[in-house]
């Protein structure tokens, strides 16, 4: 079974504290996908890794890749209440384009 | 340009009653994903569609569940007959399916189930 182990399923930190939150597999991944999506509403994507130990930023958040390409990691400093959502990590599995999925990290950011 | 189209956004229903979901994905999009959502879980994948053809469908429960893509355009997804435990959000997502790309999906609104 291949899966994408998320953590932490839940957190709830005051405005301007950092996180971070990560995405573990046994797996290898072609690319790791990281998506917000807020009530009511599908995900979105934030962001594409591909290569190993790659980092990208966008604003506030630093999403990395390892350099096995089996895990990945997202960092928000000083995190805003607008960063409230669920956050979830997908990687492409290159042998079936297959996309697999981890179970959410529920993010509160409280003002 | 518009986005993945899902209709209905709602839908209440009683157990043992059938249920359709539509989708429209995005122009030129190739491959059509149904997925579904319990609250504040990741998505599970019911199908996937690479144009009219279901390339993966291992997921989705035959019994009580259907979906077809004709054309290779739109979709529908069909439960019939609903249980208790089929109430959840039904989301649609597409992807213009170039196996050489990094398989970004975009998703539709997602239509919420809840049978009673």
């Amino acid at each position: 079974t291949q899966l994408l182990e998320q953590s932490p399923q839940f957190l709830s930190i005051q405005e301007g504290e950092n996180l971070t939150v990560y995405c573990n597999s046994s797996s290898v991944f072609s690319s790791l996908q990281w998506y917000r999506q807020e009530p009511g509403e599908g995900p979105v994507l934030l962001v594409t890794v591909v290569t190993g130990g790659e980092v990208k930023k966008l604003k506030r958040l630093t999403f990395q890749f390892g350099d096995a390409r089996k895990d990945s990691s997202l960092h928000i400093t000083a995190a805003q209440p607008g960063d409230t959502g669920l956050y979830l990590c997908a990687g492409l599995k290159d042998s079936n384009y297959q996309l697999i999925w981890g179970a959410g990290t529920k993010l509160i950011i409280k003002p | 340009e518009a986005g993945v189209v899902q209709s209905p956004r709602y839908k209440i229903i009683e157990k043992k009653q059938p249920v359709a979901f539509w989708c429209n994905p995005i122009s030129g999009h190739n491959t059509l994903y149904w997925y579904l959502q319990n609250l504040g879980q990741g998505p599970e994948l019911l199908i996937r569609y690479e144009n009219e053809e279901a390339v993966d469908d291992s997921q989705l429960p035959k019994d009580r569940f259907s979906a077809e893509r004709l054309k290779g355009v739109d979709s529908t997804l069909k439960i019939q007959p609903a249980e208790l435990g089929d109430s959840a959000v039904y989301l649609c997502a597409s992807s213009p399916g170039n196996r050489e790309g990094t398989g970004e999906l975009f998703f539709g609104e997602g239509s919420r189930l809840t049978v009673l």
